[in-house]
């Protein structure tokens, strides 16, 4: 059974303070492992897709990196309007399915 | 683009009653799913759709649950009866390709008293 593990389960930090978030993963054959965004009250967005060991993505702040059997999501200078809870969600080769961990939620302080 | 659009976004019933959720998918995508949302279990896959046909139903959790999608513009989940332990929010999604992205609504909150 695939299985995802997102650490911290929160962090807090300040403005400009730079850090990772981390998503630990066993799943068979990997087919992409897929970052989201999650505001308060909204549903996930789609951040990122990583595909193979060594692969980086990069959008603003944000980087996510991956090897076989993590990805990081590095977030650098971050902003108040960084702060969301961030998932991660493998895909399994022997299915389709994205098996999503529980999230981390960052907070932001000015 | 209006984005997935869901409704109600918020429902409060009692249990035993019957509960119907809804879901417009972007135009152009294929593909259709359902999750549902705890703060215990995170995001799980209930069902999910292929050009309007059920592909996969495995995470439907009882017969309680049904899914339909009678067009590719519109698609219902259905609770009947209700119990408390089904209050979650419920998201609706849909993609162009079964391995792209997915896009989400924003969500239907259930509580069941």
């Amino acid at each position: 059974e695939d299985q995802v593990t997102q650490s911290p389960e929160a962090l807090r930090l300040q403005e400009g303070e730079s850090s990772s978030l981390n998503c630990s993963y066993t799943v068979s054959g990997l087919r992409g492992l897929f970052w989201y965004r999650q505001d308060p009250g909204k549903g996930p967005e789609f951040l990122f897709t990583l595909y193979s060991a060594g692969e980086e993505k990069e959008k603003e702040r944000l980087k996510a990196t991956l090897t076989k059997k993590e990805s990081f999501l590095h977030i650098t200078a971050p902003k108040p309007e960084d702060s969301a809870t961030y998932l991660c969600a493998p895909r399994g080769g022997s299915n389709y399915k994205l098996t999503f961990g529980k999230g981390t939620l960052l907070t932001v302080n000015p | 683009d209006a984005g997935v659009i869901q409704s109600p976004r918020h429902e409060v019933t009692e249990m035993g009653q019957e509960v119907t959720l809804r879901c417009k998918p972007i135009s152009g995508h294929d593909y259709l799913f359902w999750y549902r949302q705890t703060m215990m279990r995170g995001l799980e896959l209930l069902i999910y759709f292929n050009n309007n046909v059920p592909i996969d139903d495995s995470g439907m959790p009882e017969d309680r649950f049904s899914a339909k999608m009678p067009n590719a513009s519109f698609s219902t989940l259905k609770i009947q009866p209700s119990e408390p332990r089904d209050s979650a929010v419920y998201f609706c999604a849909s993609s162009f390709v079964l391995t792209g992205e997915l896009f989400f609504g924003e969500g239907s909150r259930l509580t069941v008293l």
